[in-house]
């Protein structure tokens, strides 16, 4: 079974460039996370989808990050502009029905200068 | 508040020695409790995953307790291989849907 997918691997940019990260999780799972994790913390998430529809945003920074799942498997993350605090990496996971063990990508690691 | 606190925050010990790292947390209404672990520059792997009716879960050399009572977790490592070298990271569910992670414990196993 193949798992999570995240593209790219690394990114390097300047502050106020823009990035977008792109995810496709594990085939039936219907729920998708993005999380935050910056150096030496636990994942923070970012924003959970169920199919294509948006479950939890409540801290994603939403005047410069957005994401989607338009099609319900495979979802974007943009940041635009980014800052120098969006270094981190940012991992995308999928579960079943959002209830099971999540099943986590290699990580996107971003670092903006 | 619903928090996961973990510690250590890092820990240094011998290959073939034992450990345990802890888990504390305040999220409720509680519905699981997992312990994943996450080599460098990879995402997190789940090793247990615990409901409130247990106390005990192993996987190989893991084994995780939990005592619903105090709010407390731990995961012990036994005869520790070098490949356990990585962040352990506890995770607690709330209504089965929301979960809250801890900052986790960097383990480092040297030989």
């Amino acid at each position: 079974e193949a798992g999570v997918a995240q593209s790219p691997r690394y990114k390097i940019i300047e502050k106020r460039q823009s990035v977008a990260f792109w995810c496709n999780p594990i085939s039936g799972h219907a729920t998708l996370y993005w999380y935050q994790q910056i150096l030496g913390q636990g994942p923070k998430l970012l924003i959970q989808f169920q199919n294509n529809g948006v479950v939890d945003d409540s801290q994603l920074p939403k005047d410069r990050f957005s994401a989607e799942r338009l099609k319900g498997v495979d979802s974007t993350l943009k940041i635009q502009p980014a800052k120098l605090e969006d270094s981190a990496v940012y991992l995308c996971a999928s579960s079943l029905q959002g209830r099971e063990t999540q099943y986590f990508g290699p990580g996107t690691r971003l670092l903006v200068l | 508040k619903n928090q996961v606190e973990q510690s250590p925050q890092s820990l240094i010990i011998l290959e073939g020695k034992n450990c345990t790292l802890q888990c504390n947390y305040t999220v409720s209404p509680f519905s699981n409790l997992r312990w994943y672990k996450q080599d460098t520059g990879r995402g997190p792997v789940s090793l247990t995953i615990m409901t409130f009716s247990e106390n005990t879960k192993s996987n190989g050399r893991y084994t995780a307790t939990l005592d619903a009572d105090t709010k407390q977790s731990s995961l012990h490592i036994t005869a520790s291989q070098l490949s356990d070298s990585a962040s352990y990271i506890c995770v607690v569910s709330a209504n089965f849907n929301k979960f809250y992670f801890g900052s986790g414990t960097k383990l480092n196993v040297k030989p």
